[in-house]
This record gives C-alpha cells, sequence and structure tokens, in this order.
C-alpha cells in the first residue's frame, strides 16, 4: 500500500512568485492536514481537510492556502513568497473523521527555498 | 490539548532499552497520547498512540502512569537507526486531526 506522496520533493522559488504543493494521501483516507517545519518554529500545523472541507486552521496568514479534491487528493498553494517562507512542508492523512485515536501518516515532504 | 514536556535531549547505548519520558499533567480524559519519531528531516514516522491501556507494537512500547499525567516511551533494544527526535503529543477527540510538536526529545544511541 502506497504512503503519503508528496509532490515536488524539491523545489526553488523568487521572492514575490507563488507556489503550489501536492499531495496524495494513503489510499482510502479522507482526511489530509498540513504542516510547516523550519529550525526557528519547529513543525507548525496549517490546516486539515476532510471531504473537500477546511475544518481547521493553524495560525498562518492569507497567503497560505489549500484544498481539496472529490479523490482526497490535496493541494497548498503559498502566494507572494517571502524568504521565511523556506521551509519542509509536510502532508499528512488519516482515515477517520478526526476521532482521537486515529493513525496519523506523514509523507516525506516538499522541500521550498525562497530565494 | 494537553501541553507536553520532554527532555530536550537523551543517550542510548546500542542494544539497551530508551525510556523517552514525557509529561502531560494537562491531559484531558479523552486525549490520547502519541508518540512520532523524525530523522534527518524526514517525514515524521508513527510509532504508537494510546489513550490509559499500556500499548505495544513492533516498534516500541507505550507506559501511560495511571493518572495519566505522563507516560514513556520505551525501545526496547536500540539500535544507531533509532537516533532522531522523538515528539510526545497529546491529541484531543474531535480535534481534527491536529498534531501540536513541541521539541521533542533529541536521542542519540552510540556504539
Amino acid at each position: 500500500k502506497a504512503g503519503v506522496t508528496q509532490t515536488p520533493r524539491y523545489l526553488i522559488k523568487t521572492r514575490g512568485q507563488q507556489v503550489t504543493l501536492s499531495c496524495s494521501p494513503i489510499s482510502g483516507h479522507r482526511s489530509v492536514s498540513w504542516y510547516q517545519q523550519t529550525p526557528g518554529q519547529g513543525l507548525q500545523f496549517l490546516f486539515e481537510y476532510f471531504s473537500e472541507t477546511q475544518r481547521n486552521k493553524g495560525n498562518f496568514p492569507g497567503r497560505f492556502s489549500g484544498r481539496q479534491f472529490s479523490n482526497s487528493r490535496s493541494e497548498m498553494n503559498v502566494s507572494t513568497l517571502e524568504l521565511g517562507d523556506s521551509a519542509l512542508y509536510l502532508c499528512a492523512s488519516s482515515l477517520q473523521n478526526g476521532f482521537s485515536g486515529n493513525t496519523i501518516y506523514f509523507g516525506e515532504g516538499s522541500w521550498l527555498t525562497v530565494v | 490539548d494537553a501541553k507536553t514536556t520532554q527532555p530536550p535531549s537523551m543517550d542510548c547505548a546500542e542494544g539497551r532499552a530508551a525510556n523517552l519520558p514525557c509529561n502531560h499533567s494537562t491531559i484531558s480524559g479523552n486525549e490520547y497520547v502519541y508518540w512520532y519519531r523524525q530523522i534527518h528531516s524526514q517525514g515524521p514516522q508513527y510509532i504508537i498512540h494510546g489513550l490509559k491501556n499500556n500499548e505495544t507494537n513492533e516498534m516500541a512500547s507505550l507506559i501511560i502512569t495511571e493518572d495519566r499525567k505522563s507516560s514513556t516511551l520505551i525501545l526496547p533494544h536500540a539500535t544507531l537507526r533509532d537516533t532522531a527526535v522523538y515528539y510526545c503529543i497529546g491529541m484531543f477527540s474531535g480535534g481534527y486531526n491536529k498534531l501540536i510538536f513541541g521539541a521533542g526529545t533529541r536521542l542519540a544511541v552510540h556504539p
């Protein structure tokens, strides 16, 4: 069974550009969440989607957005990139509806460098 | 979500048991305790989770105190590949799969 797949794995963007990252959850998983990891702030929750609806959002500016498609695949977008957006972006998926006791699996992440 | 406290670093000799503690004194009755680890900034790897009973799987054992204010992750026979940052996280029921990561414990396994 394939794990959580994230593309691209590595990318370099210029300040002011935008970027779209993609995540394919484990087959059958309907919950997808996104995290940002930086050396200074650690791992931080961005948002979570279930059945194409955003149910929870972390404390990030509106430049960070996401969506989920009917096949549970998800994308996140960062507009007007800043140097501080350089980070490892992680996607995680889970089978169930947010009930405690779910097992949440992470992908290997997308490394974004903003220059 | 419960705030968790972990020691910043620990050492363990290869082949010995690694016991990683976690304090979660504010945990509520329906919060599970999750453990993940991260190696060299790869994606976090799920290890184990539990509510109030001790749990064991092929990777580790989780011992939760009766009052649920603390827990210990046990890697029974640590190997060099277990060197990683280990995170203890409390997740609230209905928390929409939102994991709040702290700084974790950096475990170094040495020969």
